[in-house]
């Protein structure tokens, strides 16, 4: 497994601006991922933080809205800009490590509240 | 494409009752299915995976699924519930090295 940390852990942000969240892993993953959990509902894949190139994004996620950066095997940030109320959410970040790349890993999450 | 379905979004059981939650999934390839549970305030943590082999997966804190092909099942059980086992829990599907893809989850109350 991986431990996964996460920055901040908790926000509460205003309207129209932008905040970006860490994830850190004690280990070199091969895949990073973002998913985003609304209010009292499921995780949805944001996207797969791709190292040293552009993320990939799921359908309904674009770049400008959620800018996604992998410098490395071990870290991995994503964006949330020009915020509204809708982006409240928990982000979680996500990880596959090593050789188990049938099991994904999760951190702690974020919780954004967007006033 | 892959989906998963779970079945009742809130499952109340009494203390020392059996724990059945339900899953179906739907996928074009082998599956590879996973429960994992969420604590209030926290992250998600595996509690069991199926990936090949033995259909019947042991996991922590006394819970076991079973991998059902015919019924494109992978329902989980526990014997006997404990107070701490109230949390929300989800059923996720993948092909093995692909993201996972969640059902809405199901929240278990347990009752004392």
């Amino acid at each position: 497994s991986a431990v996964i940390s996460q920055k901040p852990s908790r926000d509460i942000c205003q309207r129209g601006t932008s905040l970006t969240i860490q994830c850190q892993v004690d280990s070199q993953v091969t895949m990073m991922f973002w998913y985003r959990q609304q209010p009292g509902q499921s995780l949805t894949l944001i996207a797969t933080a791709n190292q040293g190139s552009e993320a990939t994004y799921e359908s309904g996620f674009v770049i400008d809205k959620f800018p996604i950066s992998r410098p490395n095997l071990t870290f991995s940030t994503l964006t949330v800009s020009n915020m509204s109320p809708e982006d409240s959410s928990i982000y979680l970040c996500s990880v596959m490590v090593g050789s188990s790349t049938d099991t994904q890993y999760f951190g702690p999450g974020t919780r954004l509240t967007v006033l | 494409a892959q989906s998963v379905t779970q079945l009742g979004s809130h499952v109340s059981v009494s203390e020392g009752a059996l724990v059945l939650l339900r899953c179906n999934y739907s996928s074009s390839v082998p599956p590879y299915l996973f429960w994992y549970v969420q604590y209030p305030n926290q992250g998600l943590q595996l509690l069991l995976k199926y990936t090949t082999g033995a259909t019947l997966v042991k996991g922590i804190n006394g819970f076991e699924a079973e991998f059902k092909k015919s019924e494109t099942s992978f329902h989980l059980t526990k014997p006997s519930a404990h107070m701490s086992d109230a949390a929300e829990y989800f059923c996720a599907v993948s092909s093995g090295n692909t993201p996972l893809v969640f059902g809405k989850g199901t929240r278990l109350s347990v009752i004392a």
